[in-house]
Order: C-alpha cells, then structure tokens, then sequence
C-alpha cells in the first residue's frame, strides 16, 4: 500500500520529441505527487508537483497528468532536449506520514541529439 | 538563498566503524528528512526531525539515527557499519507545514570496505 509504481526503467528519446513516465499508487491517503530529476553526482531536484484535485499541471515543457481514479500519474516533457537527459523519479506523500516522500524506483531518460 | 548543504561528500569507511554525516537545511526551513538511495533499493526514507524532535521514522535497524540542533541543522549516524551500507544519504529540507515540499542536498557518498 505505501509503494509508488514506476515505468519505464529506461527510456531513449530523440531530441524535439515527447518523453513519457508513468507512476501509480494504490494508497488513496496520498495527497501530494512531485517530481525529481536527478543528475549525476547531484541530489534529487524538484522538478514539478501537483494535487489530486487538479488533473493537469504545466510548466514550461513539463506536463503532469494525474487520473485520480485509477490512482496514476504521469510526467510529459514536450520538446525533449539532450540537456534533460537524467534520472526521473516520481513520489508521493501523506499528510499522515510526515516528511516522508515514497519514491519510484525511477527511470533513466537519454534524449538522443 | 543558499540550498541544502551536506558534509562531508565522500567518505570511506571500515566494516564496524561508525560514522557521522552532517546537513545544515535552507535557511528557514525547520523540517530535515534523511534519505538513503542505493542502485538497488532506490531512495528509501530514515527518518525527520522538526524542533529538535524525530516525528517519523523509516523502517531501518537502530545503528542509523539522527538528531536535530536547535538551528535545524541535523546530523545522523550509523554505528557498526556494513558493507550493505554503502549508499549516498540525503537529507532533504522543507518549511514548516509544508513538509511535503522537499529541497534536497547533493548528498554524502558513504564507501564502506
């Protein structure tokens, strides 16, 4: 119940195109769903978040879909770039479980030039 | 605003020893939470500290613990180290009451041998 699914492990993208991943949950107490990217040798950074009131959220060439009812969400990059290439992970938290993020097992995105 | 800073960044330790990492939090962020992320287990969380008190906990053996000072700067130990220890250990900071939103350091790079 306190798992966050994630898929692909691994994913190659050519430059302009559209990177997708995919999370799922099965806890319906989460309340909060960020997302990470991660390069080599960094920490974890925050990426983009959204709610489960909201079933869409952009910024920039970041899109979150969120489907509430079959307890996914996903992370869209529009116009892949190289410099995206980095680990993404998904996460969810619970008011309930204070400071603690679950993550995905994340997934590791090469935008080809 | 400076990030979340984390010292050292590297360290190589013995099987049995024990060691102390240190991260001092965005300034004005009460909350510290520690990580550890390992190619196999992904980011797995240890535990969060606000005011000084640890309000959650991981599910980790009792050699890991930490502690919070009263500028919210937090230390956590392992003691009798394992050679399964070996990970880069994240703290993460957020603001008071909104925990879910976590900024995280660039981490420390323990080697156990």
């Amino acid at each position: 119940q306190q798992q966050v699914k994630q898929s692909p492990q691994s994913l190659i993208v050519q430059k302009g195109g559209i990177s997708i991943i995919n999370c799922a949950y099965e806890n319906t107490a989460f309340d909060y769903f960020p997302w990470y990217q991660q390069f080599p040798g960094k920490g974890p950074a925050l990426l983009i978040a959204i709610r489960p009131d909201v079933s869409e959220k952009k910024e920039g060439r970041f899109t979150i879909s969120f489907n509430k009812s079959a307890k996914q969400f996903s992370l869209h990059i529009m116009d892949s770039q190289p410099g995206d290439s980095a680990t993404y992970f998904c996460a969810a938290y619970g008011s309930g479980n204070t400071g603690k993020l679950i993550f995905g097992q994340g997934t590791t995105l090469q935008v080809k030039p | 605003k400076a990030g979340v800073t984390q010292t050292p960044r590297y360290l190589i330790k013995t099987r049995g020893q024990q060691v102390t990492l240190s991260c001092s939090p965005i300034s004005g962020h009460r909350s510290v939470s520690w990580y550890q992320q390992t190619p196999g287990q992904g980011l797995q969380f240890l535990f969060e500290y606000f005011s000084e008190t640890q309000r959650n906990k991981g599910n980790f053996p009792g050699r890991f613990s930490g502690r919070q000072f009263s500028n919210s700067r937090s230390e956590m130990n392992v003691s009798t180290l394992e050679l399964g220890d070996s990970a880069l250990y994240l703290c993460a900071s957020s603001l008071a009451g909104e925990y879910y939103e976590q900024y995280f350091g660039p981490g420390t790079r323990l080697t156990v041998t």
